[in-house]
């Protein structure tokens, strides 16, 4: 147990649809990273979000929303799903920016 | 520019072997060079990491191997075990600037070590 909790581990939903996709980074921690692992495209930072506040966005859609809450943990908001959307979907957290994090076990979401 | 590019896309050792990893990058900003395994089903774990200050970084039977004038670094397991098959990311951040932290990932190497 990697001290990172990612909820649900398996979504499948349809075309169409709204998610949100839970994180619980490690006690401590107060930064927060999503990521998304695809086949064809690697690992792509999404966000990051540092005590509560955005820090840094990456590839990240505009159907695609996050915040990271005053209990520290975070949600991932994925709107308007695309078949192109199924991913695995990665939180990490650190102490502090710029040194190596601690990532979840994922959360695998299937659009059909 | 963020580009980190790594190779070789899949590797077979033999158990007891020498694996070797090599990867790239353009930023010279990048300060951070962690590496993380990746069992399927799971996330990647950080390996282990070095900064620039530093040619070599030895942990246990893992070493990284770090060329800054040629913005390349490398992963080498010795004795490797068929348990250390999995998929293989160097990565590379700088805690300045804009990116704040952000991982910029190799695209993986899949370690397939025979027994």
């Amino acid at each position: 147990d990697s001290g990172v909790t990612q909820t649900p581990k398996h979504l499948i939903t349809a075309t169409g649809q709204r998610v949100t996709l839970r994180c619980s980074p490690r006690s401590g921690d107060l930064s927060v990273y999503w990521y998304q692992q695809s086949l064809d495209q690697g690992l792509q930072f999404l966000i990051q979000y540092y005590n509560g506040e955005e820090r840094a966005k990456g590839n990240i859609l505009e159907r695609f929303s996050a915040q990271q809450f005053p209990d520290l943990h975070s949600e991932l908001n994925l709107s308007s799903l695309e078949l192109g959307d199924s991913a695995l979907y990665f939180c990490a957290s650190s102490v502090r920016t710029g040194d190596g994090y601690t990532f979840g076990s994922g959360t695998r979401l299937t659009v059909v | 520019q963020q580009q980190v590019k790594q190779s070789p896309q899949s590797l077979i050792v033999q158990k007891g072997g020498i694996s070797i990893i090599n990867c790239a990058y353009e930023n010279t900003a990048f300060d951070y060079f962690p590496w993380y395994q990746q069992f399927p089903g799971k996330g990647p774990a950080l390996l282990i990491a070095i900064r620039p200050d530093v040619s070599e970084k030895k942990e246990g039977r893992f070493t990284i191997s770090f060329n800054k004038s040629a913005k390349q670094f490398s992963l080498h397991i010795m004795d490797s075990q068929p348990g250390d098959s999995a998929t293989y990311f160097c990565a590379a951040t700088s805690a300045g600037g804009t990116s704040y932290g952000k991982l910029t990932f190799g695209q993986g190497t899949i370690l397939t070590v025979h027994p």
